[in-house]
């Protein structure tokens, strides 16, 4: 089975502007959540979805913003990006709801200048 | 407000010693812990899980002990390999405000030196 994958790799964006990530999730799986990755925070929740609904949602701006499609590919989409904004953005799979083991993905390294 | 803490960013031990990487978390309301493993340029690895109806599970070298009454949980690996250098996070899950998630910590760098 395909792992779970991540486009792009890697991503350089300037302030303002805004940015779509793109996550495929192992097939059969049906949740997907998304982290943000930063060296002094660790990973933190961004948002799950399941069967193209939003189930569950982390202490983020509205700023970011994401979507699932009837495929559970996943978007993820940050508008008016900041500096802090840099991180490494993890997608994440599991068949079932978030609290069961996932399967990440790789990562989107965005860096914001 | 951090649910999941590891307060130990670094960990160093010798090859075949034993690793023991420490977790602690304050939510009351998590019944399955996690621990990840992540390599750079990767992204996490599930290693191995415990329900909070358990007190221990151990899967080859790995072996995770829960104390629910301290709300702690720990890794042990035996013996240490140069391979398991990497950073490991533990994570936690349970209802929160009548929904699910997983909540991680902010990780430990474990070195195993040959």
């Amino acid at each position: 089975k395909a792992g779970v994958t991540q486009t792009p790799r890697y991503l350089i964006k300037t302030r303002g502007q805004q940015v779509t990530l793109s996550c495929s999730p192992i097939s059969g799986h049906r949740s997907v959540s998304w982290y943000q990755q930063t060296p002094g925070q660790g990973l933190q929740f961004l948002f799950e979805y399941f069967s193209e609904t939003q189930r569950n949602k982390g202490n983020f701006p509205g700023r970011f913003s994401g979507r699932q499609f009837s495929n559970s590919r996943s978007e993820m989409n940050v508008s008016t990006l900041e500096l802090g904004d840099s991180a490494l953005y993890l997608c994440a799979s599991s068949p079932q709801t978030a609290s069961y083991e996932q399967y990440f993905g790789p990562g989107t390294r965005l860096t914001v200048t | 407000d951090q649910q999941v803490k590891q307060n130990s960013p670094s960990l160093s031990v010798q090859e075949g010693r034993i690793s023991i990487l420490n977790c602690d978390y304050t939510n009351s309301m998590f019944d399955y812990f996690l621990w990840y493993k992540k390599y750079p340029a990767e992204g996490p690895t599930f290693l191995i899980s415990i329900s909070s109806i358990k007190d221990k599970n151990e899967d080859g070298r790995f072996t995770v002990f829960l104390n629910k009454s301290a709300k702690h949980l720990s890794l042990h690996i035996v013996p240490s390999q140069p391979g398991d250098s990497a950073v490991y996070f533990c994570a936690a899950s349970g209802s929160q405000g009548g929904s699910e998630k997983l909540v991680f910590g902010k990780g430990t760098k474990l070195t195993v030196n040959p």
